[in-house]
């Protein structure tokens, strides 16, 4: 157990639907990072949010949307979803120190039909 | 931007034999690099990490790496490997802020008997 807490682990929904993946960072850690996982294009950073705040931004789509809440945890919400949007996200918190060490959720799989 | 390149897709190789997995990088800051490695449905695990210092870098499970700052390669390598390090190795790259830690594609090593 890493200490990263990733729900739901398994999301089947369909095409223009929304859905909310939930993470809650290790103790102690402020940073969180969202990155996107397909077979196609790899392992793609999202976003990240340091104590509440947006730091970085990657590779996101504007269908979705992210942001980390006062006790820390933090929300990925993906709406009007696309086949192509299956895949597995994953979460992953840091103490954002410039030995930037990522500790990872197990992610959650989204397939879309 | 940073960029990295994982020169190998996949690498198979006997069990006890040495292997090297190949990584390249870009940057136009300063960066630090990282291995990570993911087994069958978990998420990535740290394995190594350059900060500074020593080019030669030593990870758990008998993993190292070494850092060639005129080549922008960061290279994985075990004397002697076992079935169970059969995974996925992710090379990765962050800016020294902290702020976005890209990864490769990855490779896949498969240990054989």
């Amino acid at each position: 157990d890493s200490g990263v807490t990733q729900t739901p682990k398994h999301l089947i929904t369909a095409t223009g639907q929304r859905v909310t993946l939930r993470c809650s960072p290790r103790s102690g850690d402020l940073s969180v990072y969202w990155y996107q996982q397909s077979l196609d294009q790899g392992l793609q950073f999202l976003i990240h949010y340091y104590n509440g705040e947006e730091r970085a931004k990657g590779n996101i789509l504007e269908r979705f949307s992210a942001q980390q809440f006062p006790d820390l945890h933090s929300e990925l919400n993906l709406s009007s979803l696309e086949l192509g949007d299956s895949a597995l996200y994953f979460c992953a918190s840091s103490v954002f120190s410039g030995a930037n060490v990522l500790t990872f959720g197990a992610g959650s799989r989204l397939t879309v039909l | 931007a940073q960029s990295v390149t994982q020169l190998d897709s996949q690498v198979p190789v006997f069990e006890e034999a040495p292997v090297e997995l190949r990584c390249n990088y870009s940057s136009s800051v300063s960066v630090y690099l990282f291995w990570y490695v993911q087994y069958p449905n978990q998420g990535l695990q740290l394995l190594l990490k350059y900060l500074s210092g020593s080019t030669l870098v030593k990870g758990i499970n008998g993993f190292e790496a070494e850092f060639n700052k005129s080549q922008t390669s960061f290279h994985l390598r075990k004397p002697s490997v076992h079935i169970s390090d059969t995974a996925e190795y992710f090379c990765a790259v962050s800016d020294t802020g902290g702020f976005k830690t890209i990864f490769g594609a990855g490779t896949r090593l498969f240990v054989k008997a």
